[in-house]
């Protein structure tokens, strides 16, 4: 089992939805990031949390909005999102922002329709 | 700038035979760490192995070795006796860690290597 826990695992939303994703780790990782996946893509990274502050934040659409209301607990809310938008959502920590390893989530997988 | 390179978009491989899969990575940052992912078609992202930039021996892990070779700037991943469970989506990643770039911190990954073994 993965010690990055992601909900929901499928989510179909239409474009005038709000919904969010939530991802959870009980590792005591002070560093969580919100990565994009398209089908056969590499994951690009849209935010970075660190000690529950906003570190970096790739420009990624306002309709994407990130919230870490505490070391654990990463949310990813949605509003207003595009066909395009559609894609394996992945969430992952670390130790430090610096730190060695990440571990990843299990992933969402998002359908805009 | 592309700083993780992986040439090879895809492999067959035959069951039990080792397999090589390359990556090259640009930094200039003399601490680093790099890794190996595996993604199967369900989604997650497995970590195989890591390299330190200042480790001296290459890293092993189980049927996983990793080939660093420094001055080359390369990293590329060994699997020995690949099994049918192997078939996968394989990044090679990069974390710059010197605290001196907007970068640090951030994982990179590079395109990936599709990798499927036959029988």
């Amino acid at each position: 089992d993965t010690e990055v826990t992601q909900t929901p695992k499928h989510l179909v939303m239409g474009m005038t939805n709000k919904k969010s994703l939530k991802c959870e780790q009980h590792m005591g990782h002070r560093a969580m990031y919100w990565y994009k996946q398209k089908a056969k893509k590499p994951p690009e990274l849209m935010f970075v949390y660190s000690y529950e502050k906003l570190s970096i934040n790739e420009s990624v659409p306002s309709r994407f909005s990130p919230e870490c209301p505490n070391s654990s607990l990463l949310n990813l809310h949605l509003h207003a999102l595009q066909p395009e938008d559609s894609a394996l959502y992945l969430c992952a920590s670390s130790l430090e922002r610096g730190a060695y390893g990440y571990t990843f989530g299990s992933g969402t997988r998002l359908t805009v329709v | 700038a592309q700083k993780i390179t992986q040439t090879q978009p895809g492999m067959f491989v035959q069951e039990k035979e080792a397999v090589t899969l390359d990556c090259t990575y640009d930094t200039s940052d003399p601490s680093y760490g790099l890794f190996w992912y595996k993604q199967p078609s369900s989604g997650e992202m497995i970590f195989l192995i890591y390299q330190g930039s200042y480790d001296q021996q290459n890293a092993t892990e189980g049927r996983y070795s990793l080939n660093f070779q420094k001055a080359r700037k390369s990293a590329n991943l060994v699997i020995s006796a690949s099994q049918l469970g192997d078939s996968a989506m394989y990044f090679c990643a990069m974390r710059e860690s010197g605290g001196t770039t907007d970068s640090w911190g951030k994982l990179q990954f590079g395109a990936g290597t599709q990798v499927v073994v036959t029988p």
